[in-house]
């Protein structure tokens, strides 16, 4: 079977650094996902890390361990608009190019 | 930017009834995917399609459900006998690569 793992919810202040982690068991890997989803829309790519390290975007980063079953979404210098729900979620390898998601985790922002 | 289209935006139906989700996918896409998301809940993968045909399916997506590329540019999903419990935001989702996933903006279904 596929588990994700992430917080529900998380808190964080405008201008800070947040780290969002997930863990991952599931029969194979292929890649693992990042996406960002404002309440009642679609999500939105935010990542993909294959190999091990860190995948850095602007104020966005990724990074995963494979042989921990591990990644971390950082988001720095957090604005207003960041609040939003990051989905994690794996491709693992036997399945092509369908992808698991986990629960998502809220991330609200503060002023 | 290029955009995943889906129509309607909300749909509500009776039980029982026949109701079908429309998509038009980015234009130079080949990989065509639905996911679902049940309201407060993780979004889950539906059916992928590839080259005209079904390439991977859920447990989810059961003999109710049915895909169709009709014409070269849609991409619809078919459920035919509603139930209560598929009331859900329903995504497409195209991508020209195997990675890098655009997800439409959803059609809400509410089934009463």
């Amino acid at each position: 079977g596929q588990n994700i793992d992430q917080p529900t919810e998380m808190t964080a202040t405008e201008g800070a650094i947040v780290q969002i982690n997930c863990t991952y068991q599931t029969s194979g890997f292929n890649g693992l996902f990042w996406y960002q989803q404002h309440a009642g829309e679609a999500p939105t790519f935010l990542s993909y890390n294959v190999l091990d390290g860190l995948e850095e975007k602007g104020r966005f980063s990724s990074f995963l361990s494979r042989s921990k079953g591990y990644s971390y979404l950082l988001l720095k210098e957090l604005q207003m608009k960041d609040s939003a729900s990051y989905l994690c979620a794996v491709r693992p390898n036997n399945a092509g190019n369908m992808l698991t998601f986990g629960g998502g985790t809220r991330l609200m922002v503060k002023p | 930017e290029p955009e995943v289209t889906q129509t309607p935006s909300h749909q509500v139906t009776q039980m029982g009834q026949e109701v079908i989700l429309r998509c038009v996918p980015i234009s130079n896409h080949l990989y065509f995917y639905w996911y679902r998301q049940i309201l407060g809940q993780k979004v889950e993968f539906l059916v992928s399609f590839y080259n005209n045909e079904i390439s991977e399916k859920s447990e989810i997506f059961d003999d109710q459900f049915s895909v169709e590329r009709p014409d070269g540019s849609n991409f619809t999903l078919k459920i035919r006998s509603t139930k209560l419990e598929d009331s859900a935001m329903y995504f497409c989702a195209s991508s020209a690569l195997s990675y890098g996933y655009t997800f439409g903006s959803g059609t809400r279904l509410t089934v009463v």
